[in-house]
């Protein structure tokens, strides 16, 4: 059981719009600790995709954006390609007992 | 271009011992904290430790703490997990990941290395 609840699978025509919700408590992303997304491509490892809540690292496009508000967040992705197609992760700071940095189960995007 | 290179990976048996070790190179290294974040086959992400920049203060969560140690040797730019009293769940490929942030409220991991899988099994 993750700290950071995720769908375990998303999905999309090319060209869509998918949303992945990543839902937090009060100890985490309630806290006001940032959120940060990762996309896991097929056998490889994983890559920051989005940092500190919605910024983008160089080299990402601008198709992925990210939001949070009150303890959830929310990545997005838009002109879905067939290439997006991946795990994808959310992760953040708990600071209850033990927790620090904790990771959403993972939700699995499909590109029809 | 930041480099993270793992070793150390492979076949240990319940209750046994393992040490992985990352290499890194590309960035200052002393200037980081670092940590290992784990993959077990078919499944999530967990984050299994972190150590800061200087090797003083080191993390670990409840599932592994007192089996897990962390360290680093800034002088080699390499840090190392050191496994002892191996369980089956703890198979999983073990991946070596910077951090980057003001804080550890903020800290993500901005580079990741290739992984290297570690498998307990008798």
């Amino acid at each position: 059981q993750s700290v950071l609840t995720q769908p375990p699978s998303v999905s999309g025509a090319p060209g869509q719009r998918v949303t992945i919700s990543c839902t937090g408590s009060s100890s985490n992303i309630g806290a006001g600790s940032d959120v940060h997304w990762y996309q896991q491509l097929p056998g490889t490892a994983p890559k920051l995709l989005i940092y500190g809540d919605n910024y983008r690292p160089s080299g990402v496009p601008g198709r992925f954006s990210a939001s949070k508000s009150g303890t959830s967040a929310s990545l997005v992705i838009t002109g879905l390609q067939v290439e997006d197609e991946a795990d994808y992760y959310c992760q953040s700071f708990d600071s209850s007992l033990s927790g620090d940095w904790v990771f959403g189960g993972g939700t699995k995007l499909t590109v029809l | 271009e930041v480099q993270l290179l793992e070793s150390g990976g492979g076949l240990v048996q319940p209750g046994g011992s393992q040490r992985l070790s990352c290499v890194a190179s590309g960035f200052s290294f002393s200037g980081y904290a670092m940590g290992w974040v784990r993959q077990p086959p078919g499944k999530g992400l967990e984050w299994v430790s972190g150590i800061s920049d200087d090797g003083v203060a080191k993390y670990l969560p409840d599932s592994v703490r007192g089996r897990f140690t962390i360290s680093r040797d800034n002088s080699k730019n390499t840090v190392h997990l050191q496994m002892n009293s191996l369980r089956a769940e703890d198979t999983a490929v073990y991946y070596c990941a910077k951090f980057r942030g003001g804080t550890r409220r903020t800290y993500h991991f901005d580079s990741w290395g290739q992984g290297t899988l570690v498998t307990v099994s008798s």
